[in-house]
């Protein structure tokens, strides 16, 4: 079956340490992205990527970092500069350019402890 | 500056009543919405969706309806269910961008009470 696989499900991180958080697709989509859910607000957008090799910074890129070698793969790196790094993300994945809405992963719960 | 915006929280409906959700938006640019329903500890799963050339889109108990004139979108779920108690989420995208990138609301919470 096709789908968005995010790893791992719940994640604890020390204060100071990098985390990166797996995303992998099977869909053959071109586009993917990294949204961030804090409790009480809206999905917002870290980074995306439209294609290999290249990728944008979203309304909230600041202390974290991404990568896109593989069309199947975007993962997040939450860098020790990201100030307030727990909270759930969510990766997602569409058809370039085209009309149809993201498909999303079951998310990753960031705990800095 | 929010440019989606669900401006209830949340919301309570009856089982078998019907539950509006509303939506906002300022972007002119906009020209594609949708509406996702999302679960706690969740992916947002896609609901139903209304390109702007339309003013209704229908699919089983969901209705999704869009005012242009007033930026203005809303989806009505009849009758509602205790399974709809959910977070949903409204979201917009201009087709023309270089990307299909999505702008969310903050979300309603809707808890169908039995």
């Amino acid at each position: 079956d096709g789908g968005i696989t995010q790893s791992p499900k719940y994640l604890f991180r020390k204060e100071g340490q990098n985390v990166t958080l797996s995303c992998e697709q099977n869909l053959n989509h071109d586009a993917m992205y990294w949204y961030r859910q804090d409790p009480g607000q809206g999905l917002r957008l870290i980074y995306y990527s439209q294609i290999v090799n290249d990728f944008q910074k979203g309304d909230i890129a600041e202390g974290y970092s991404v990568s896109r070698e593989k069309k199947e793969s975007f993962p997040l790196t939450v860098t020790s500069a990201q100030k307030n790094p727990t909270a759930f993300y969510l990766c997602a994945s569409s058809i370039y350019r085209g009309d149809y809405g993201y498909t999303f992963g079951s998310g990753t719960r960031l705990t800095v402890v | 500056d929010q440019q989606v915006k669900q401006n209830s929280p949340s919301l309570s409906v009856q089982e078998g009543r019907i539950s509006i959700l509303n939506c906002d938006y300022t972007n002119s640019m906009f020209d594609y919405f949708l509406w996702y329903k999302k679960y706690p500890a969740e992916g947002p799963t896609f609901l139903i969706s209304i390109s702007s050339i339309k003013d209704k889109n229908e699919d089983g108990r969901f209705t999704v309806f869009l005012n242009k004139s007033a930026k203005h979108l809303s989806l009505h779920i009849v009758p509602s269910q205790p399974g709809d108690s959910a977070v949903y989420f409204c979201a917009a995208s201009a087709l023309g961008g270089t990307a299909s990138k999505l702008t969310f609301g903050t979300g309603t919470r809707l808890q169908v009470t039995l």
